[in-house]
């Protein structure tokens, strides 16, 4: 059964470092993987996905992520954290016909 | 484009009470998901339809709750009785079958306080 796995209920940077949100996953079939972003009371948006098409994938807001067969990982980046980053990332894979299935999220905290 | 509309955005209750959460899918899409999420569970889907079909019930956590989708544009998700554990918010999504990774878009949520 496909299921993927956040390191780090919580990361803390300060602005202008590096933001790196770990994903495992485990799948027994070429997964589809998704980052998703929530903002505090609002909805999940996403940010990124693979699709096989390419390994390293770009998403919004200067974020990207990309895809290791051989570590099972799909690690999220970006070079420089803004204080707007702040919120909570979600990593999913897909099970096929639709069907999603989330990480338990990681809140990324940026300080001045 | 409106995004994923759901009301209302924030639902008080007694225990024992009805509770009915509203979703309008983005037009066009032919897929809608209901998500619940908790401090303890995360995010959880619940239900989830194809054209108004519900196709993957499994995740309704007992038969106080109840979902329908009686047209291409509204659905609803029904808890009766209402408990104080079926506190969290619940969320709507909807997406557009092309084959493949499709992208899953948020409704802004539904916060359930029951008391």
């Amino acid at each position: 059964a496909q299921s993927v796995t956040q390191l780090g209920s919580h990361v803390s940077v300060s602005e202008g470092a590096l933001v790196l949100l770990r994903c495992n996953y485990s799948s027994s079939v070429p997964p589809y993987l998704f980052w998703y972003v929530q903002y505090p009371n609002q909805g999940l948006q996403l940010l990124l996905k693979y699709t096989s098409a390419a390994t390293l994938v770009k998403g919004i807001n200067g974020f990207e992520a990309e895809f290791k067969k051989s570590e099972t990982s799909f690690h999220l980046t970006k070079p420089s954290a803004h204080m707007s980053d702040a919120a909570e990332y979600f990593c999913a894979v897909s099970l096929g016909f639709q069907k999603l299935v989330f990480g338990t999220g990681t809140r990324l905290l940026v300080s001045p | 484009d409106a995004g994923v509309i759901q009301s209302p955005r924030h639902e008080v209750t007694e225990m024992g009470q009805e509770v009915t959460l509203r979703c309008k899918p983005i037009s066009g899409h032919d897929y809608l998901f209901w998500y619940r999420q908790t401090m303890m569970r995360g995010l959880e889907l619940l239900i989830y339809f194809n054209n108004n079909v519900p196709i993957d019930d499994s995740g309704m956590p007992e038969d106080r709750f109840s979902a329908k989708m009686p047209n291409a544009s509204f659905s609803t998700l029904k808890i009766q009785p209402s408990e104080p554990r079926d506190s969290a918010v619940y969320f709507c999504a909807s997406s557009l079958r092309r084959g493949g990774a499709d992208t899953q878009y948020f409704g802004p949520g539904t916060r359930l306080t029951v008391l």
